[in-house]
């Protein structure tokens, strides 16, 4: 079992649609939680960055760690067509900053 | 405001060629990283350098060396290319807690 698991997807809504998007993760250790969006053909770049639990918003981004079940979720509200990309989770213990990380979910916003 | 400049970009190799991967970075980050991504696999840690000096393997070592030549650059070294190499190589940096810094990738085809 991996340390960290997400839905490969792909996730397929309509533009305007609020998007969920979770991770699970199995090591209690980890304090240090994060989102990355890679568009086709680019790098990762960091999207929201939360420290041990609870909310964190931008925008029309919200980041929601809840540690008791080892869950983190990404909500997307009013969706947009540039919000197309794959988002990968990834994690680190309040010590080793070295990230463990997701698999990503491809996600497809339909105009 | 570079970030992480990786290169080159694109490149083809024959089975049995050598190349290295070039990246640096110029936010005096101590912390650098070599990954490997290929579909439905994720992002995959091929080595690690914590601090200037100091290089770690990570995951998928095999067919691969790494020099850490200063502060600012990480080299990837494939000393004979093989087919199963055939990935996006991406550099990243980290200065401590807030995630790592990403370079644009290099698409390497070995045929």
């Amino acid at each position: 079992q991996k340390e960290v698991e997400q839905d490969p997807g792909p996730l397929s809504v309509p533009e305007g649609a609020i998007v969920s998007l979770n991770c699970t993760y199995s090591n209690s250790a980890f304090q240090y939680f994060m989102w990355y969006r890679q568009y086709s053909r680019k790098g990762p770049e960091l999207l929201m960055y939360t420290y041990s639990s609870g909310n964190k918003e931008d925008g029309r981004f919200t980041a929601q760690v809840d540690k008791s079940s080892k869950y983190i979720s990404l909500f997307i509200r009013d969706s947009q067509p540039s919000d197309s990309a794959t988002y990968l989770c990834a994690m680190s213990g309040p010590s080793n900053y070295q990230l463990i990380w997701g698999a990503g979910t491809k996600l497809i916003i339909k105009p | 405001n570079a970030g992480v400049t990786q290169t080159p970009k694109f490149q083809v190799l024959k089975t049995g060629q050598s190349m290295t991967l070039q990246c640096a970075q110029d936010m005096n980050h101590n912390s650098m990283y070599w990954y490997r991504q290929d579909p439905g696999m994720g992002l995959r840690l091929i080595y690690y350098s914590a601090s200037e000096g100091t290089t770690d393997k990570g995951e998928v070592p095999n067919g691969y060396n790494v020099s850490r030549l200063n502060k600012r650059e990480f080299s990837l070294r494939l000393e004979s290319a093989a087919p199963s190499q055939t990935s996006v190589y991406f550099c990243a940096s980290s200065g401590g807690a807030e995630g790592y810094t990403f370079g644009s990738g290099t698409r390497l085809t070995v045929v």
